[in-house]
């Protein structure tokens, strides 16, 4: 059975630096990978997918790695800003249509 | 840029009694999904819904639960016989089709309080 880490559940960093968040799985068979945040209150934003025969994918500030064989996706943010402030999910899809999310990490950005 | 909407933003119902949240996804995606978020928990998968049927439902989605596409535009999500348990966020998803590396869009979420 799947099953989705993130870690660490909560972190408070100076505004400015650079973080990286780490989500790990325990089945290695998926489809693919997506990064979300998710604002108190609010829906899912996606941030970043991606495919198992990829090894990262780049949007702005925001880098996300995988590396499927040791089930591990890392999120890098550059230059952290107080609007980064959210909690961060990390989901799998397996080989069919489920998709399993993590607890997510609590990012708070300090000014 | 087009968005998944989902209503109403916040239904309170008596326990036992029945509930449709509704979802208007994307116009051109082709797969739609349910999960749900009980409070401080993580969230869920419910059902995916492709094609007209229903294409994979997890464990929590029992005979209680039910979907359905009744016209082009909407997808519903019926829960009967409503229990205390059901309350939490309920979210709507679509993915538009091709690739099935095309990334999920979510609603805001329907906060769903059973007394």
């Amino acid at each position: 059975k799947q099953e989705v880490t993130q870690i660490p559940a909560a972190l408070s960093v100076p505004e400015g630096e650079n973080l990286v968040l780490n989500c790990s799985f325990t089945d290695s068979a998926i489809y693919n990978l997506q990064w979300f945040r998710q604002d108190p209150g609010k829906g899912l934003t996606s941030l970043l997918l991606i495919q198992s025969s990829q090894r990262e994918q780049t949007s702005g500030r925001l880098n996300a790695s995988l590396d499927k064989s040791s089930g591990r996706s890392t999120l890098y943010i550059a230059a952290s800003q107080p609007g980064d402030s959210a909690t961060y999910l990390c989901a799998v899809r397996t080989g069919g249509f489920k998709t399993i999310f993590g607890a997510g990490t609590r990012l708070f950005v300090k000014a | 840029e087009p968005e998944v909407t989902q209503t109403p933003s916040h239904q309170v119902t008596q326990m036992g009694q029945e509930v449709i949240l509704r979802c208007v996804p994307i116009s051109n995606h082709l797969y739609f999904y349910w999960y749900r978020q009980i409070l401080g928990q993580k969230v869920e998968f419910l059902v995916s819904f492709y094609n007209n049927e229903i294409s994979e439902k997890s464990e929590i989605f029992d005979d209680q639960f039910s979907v359905e596409r009744p016209d082009g535009s909407n997808f519903t999500l019926k829960i009967r016989s409503t229990k205390l348990e059901d309350s939490a966020m309920y979210f709507c998803a679509s993915r538009g089709g091709g690739s099935g590396n095309q990334p999920q869009h979510f609603g805001d979420g329907t906060r769903l309080s059973i007394l």
